[in-house]
């Protein structure tokens, strides 16, 4: 079975600065996809960013990007130029590289962002 | 809008009582999911359904039962056997064509069983 875990239970940053929040994940597939969701206070959740393991290219979107360690099964998480619109939980999530397959999710990084 | 709802926002009930909760979507999506998220515990798998008519067990599957009659909905029953059912009750759907593989999630309720 996968698991996903998160390390850092909580995070602070001060505006406009940069954060960066780890994730590491244990699985037995060569192929897999690797997800941060973000949670903001209204409990939403929105995908942030999405990697697949077969590209070496980290994948970026604006402020986000990732560091994808395939061999150290490791996914963090980089937000730059940190807003107070960023103040959320971040979930990592793994899942199979097969279609409509469930989400395996770490427990999360409650994140402030400090003016 | 294309989307999924989830209702009620929160419920409350009293213990030994069994709660159905809603899930519709209208994004024609196949699969539907269920979470449960608790404080520090992140979100854990209660059931999924990837075709009407078919479900499967999540890891945590005890206490709940479901039912995908229709392709838009995917309703949660928690039982009165279900140790432990306060908690925020998340959907989700997603389709295999959709090569980004995103789940979308619908705003959630809140159950709180007293």
């Amino acid at each position: 079975a996968q698991t996903v875990t998160q390390s850092q239970p909580e995070m602070s940053v001060q505006e406009a600065e940069t954060v960066t929040l780890s994730c590491t994940y244990d699985t037995s597939e060569n192929n897999y996809y690797l997800f941060w969701y973000k949670q903001p206070p209204s409990r939403q959740m929105i995908l942030v960013i999405r990697q697949e393991a077969y590209k070496q290219q980290n994948a970026t979107e604006n402020r986000f990007s990732v560091n994808f360690q395939k061999a150290a099964k490791s996914f963090s998480l980089k937000i730059s130029d940190s807003q107070l619109g960023d103040t959320a939980m971040y979930f990592c999530a793994f899942m199979k590289p097969f279609g409509n397959t469930p989400l395996v999710f770490g427990k999360g990084t409650r994140l402030s962002v400090i003016a | 809008d294309g989307g999924i709802t989830q209702s009620p926002k929160y419920l409350f009930r009293k213990e030994g009582q069994n709660v159905t909760l809603s899930c519709e979507q209208n994004l024609n999506h196949d699969a539907m999911y269920w979470y449960r998220q608790d404080p520090g515990q992140g979100l854990r798998l209660i059931y999924y359904s990837q075709i009407v008519n078919d479900f499967q067990k999540g890891d945590i599957a005890e206490g709940y039962s479901v039912s995908r009659e229709k392709k838009e909905s995917f309703p949660l029953t928690v039982t009165s056997a279900q140790k432990n059912p306060t908690a925020f009750y998340l959907c989700a759907s997603s389709t295999g064509t959709n090569l980004r593989h995103e789940q979308y999630f619908g705003p959630g309720t809140r159950l709180t069983v007293t």
